[in-house]
């Protein structure tokens, strides 16, 4: 059974940082992996899809890598805002479209 | 791509009733899936959602604690019986089709 973990668990980083949240999962059968970000009392944002054959996706200042092999991926957000404070969660997508999330990273970036 | 609107998007309930939640999808999809996200929690899976046979529930989870229909190829429903407290959560809604996603807004429901 597929089991993603994500770390840290929480985080808290001046503005301007660069900062890096990492996801791992147990089984590399995966056909893609997708970053979420939670807001407090909101539904889910999707920042990032990477198919299984790509090592990485890109978008603004985000930058997501897949090592499937290892079982790792990581979400790379570059200078860091207050507007980025929020729950980020991985996803692994297996077969049939069944996602299993991680448990979650909540990221608070201070002025 | 599709669009899946889930209804209701908040609700509060007493504790010992049932609540029907309904996802739409506006285009046949294969896969529909049922989530559950508990205060301070991640999202667990509760159950594919099967059309035209019983669900599949995910450990933990009963038929009569979280009755699934799947009447067709577009819709689906999640009823949450005799509430408690512990099931004040988020319920989310998915559809795949192929190798795309498709989520819901969720529905919020708090338990009192």
């Amino acid at each position: 059974k597929q089991e993603v973990t994500q770390i840290p668990a929480a985080l808290s980083v001046p503005e301007g940082e660069n900062l890096v949240l990492n996801c791992s999962f147990t089984d590399s059968a995966i056909y893609n992996l997708q970053w979420f970000r939670q807001d407090p009392g909101k539904g889910l944002t999707s920042l990032l899809l990477i198919q299984s054959s790509q090592r990485e996706q890109t978008s603004g200042r985000l930058n997501a890598s897949l090592d499937k092999s290892s079982g790792r991926s990581t979400l790379y957000i570059a200078a860091s805002q207050p507007g980025d404070s929020a729950t980020y969660l991985c996803a692994v997508n297996n077969a049939g479209n069944m996602l299993t999330f991680g448990g979650g990273t909540r990221l608070m970036v201070k002025p | 791509s599709a669009v899946i609107s889930q209804k209701p998007s908040r609700d509060i309930c007493q504790r010992g009733t049932s609540l029907t939640i309904q996802c739409q999808v506006d285009s046949q999809v294969t896969m529909m899936f049922w989530y559950r996200q508990q205060p301070g929690q991640s999202l667990t899976l509760i159950a594919t959602a099967n059309q035209g046979s019983e669900a599949t529930y995910e450990s933990g989870f009963v038929i009569d604690k979280f009755p699934i229909s799947r009447p067709n190829l577009t819709f689906s429903t999640l009823t949450v019986s005799n509430m408690s407290p512990e099931d004040s959560s988020i319920y989310l809604c998915t559809a795949g089709e192929g190798n795309t996603i498709y989520f819901g807004e969720g529905s919020w429901l708090t338990v009192v």
